[in-house]
């Protein structure tokens, strides 16, 4: 079975500051792939970054990195200074090897006060 | 671009009724998804489709069916619609294999009365 638990369900920071949102996934695979989505208030997914199982490598993209840990089955997304902006609801992702189902986590709130 | 479509921003129906939500992708995806949003449950998987007429039951299945007749185009289909329905349906796309990204629709906001 395939599993995301992102235990946060809300988090409030002020402008500025550095956030980390944790997700954690079960799957008996050792070939998968695990993704993050933004949802802003509009309501549409974007698709933030991709990871396969292969790919330790943690990854940074402008305020955003990533940090892959294949021991803690953990895949943590972190944003540097945050930005009003960045409100939105976070979902982390999981597929499987050889299964196209895609699973979500329950998603996590992020609310940047001026 | 690429663009998934979903055919109504919001939808009213009554308790009863059948209801059909149709999503159309225009990126010859394989892969397509139903899935309901629910505050403090998440995204969850009702139904995918990774070929035409070729589906499999996610993880909420009940009270639901869909339909793949064309590639392009993906039905989630309530038979006799529930209050306990009433919900934000987001509809999803994407390409062999499972590596790559999906691409959502805007969602569909269903009331049912």
């Amino acid at each position: 079975a395939q599993k995301v638990t992102q235990a946060q369900t809300e988090i409030s920071v002020v402008e500025k500051e550095d956030v980390t949102l944790d997700c954690v996934y079960e799957t008996r695979d050792t070939t998968y792939y695990l993704f993050w989505y933004k949802q802003p208030p509009s309501g549409e997914l974007v698709f933030l970054i991709r990871r396969n199982s292969f790919d330790e490598q943690n990854e940074i993209s402008g305020r955003y990195s990533w940090n892959f840990q294949k021991s803690t089955s953990s895949f943590n997304f972190t944003i540097t200074a945050s930005q009003v902006v960045d409100s939105a609801v976070y979902f982390c992702a999981l597929t499987q090897g050889g299964s196209e189902k895609l699973v979500f986590g329950k998603g996590m709130k992020l609310t940047v006060n001026p | 671009d690429v663009k998934v479509t979903q055919s109504s921003r919001y939808l009213v129906k009554r308790t009863g009724e059948k209801v059909f939500l149709e999503c159309v992708q225009d990126m010859d995806h394989e892969n397509m998804f139903w899935y309901r949003q629910d505050p403090g449950l998440g995204l969850r998987l009702i139904y995918f489709s990774y070929d035409v007429k070729m589906k499999e039951k996610g993880d909420i299945p009940e009270g639901y069916s869909v339909s793949r007749e064309k590639k392009e185009r993906f039905s989630l289909i309530l038979e006799s619609a529930s209050t306990n329905q009433t919900s934000m349906y987001l509809c999803a796309s994407r390409v062999e294999p499972g590596f790559t990204e999906a691409f959502f629709g805007q969602g569909t906001r269903l009331t049912v009365v």
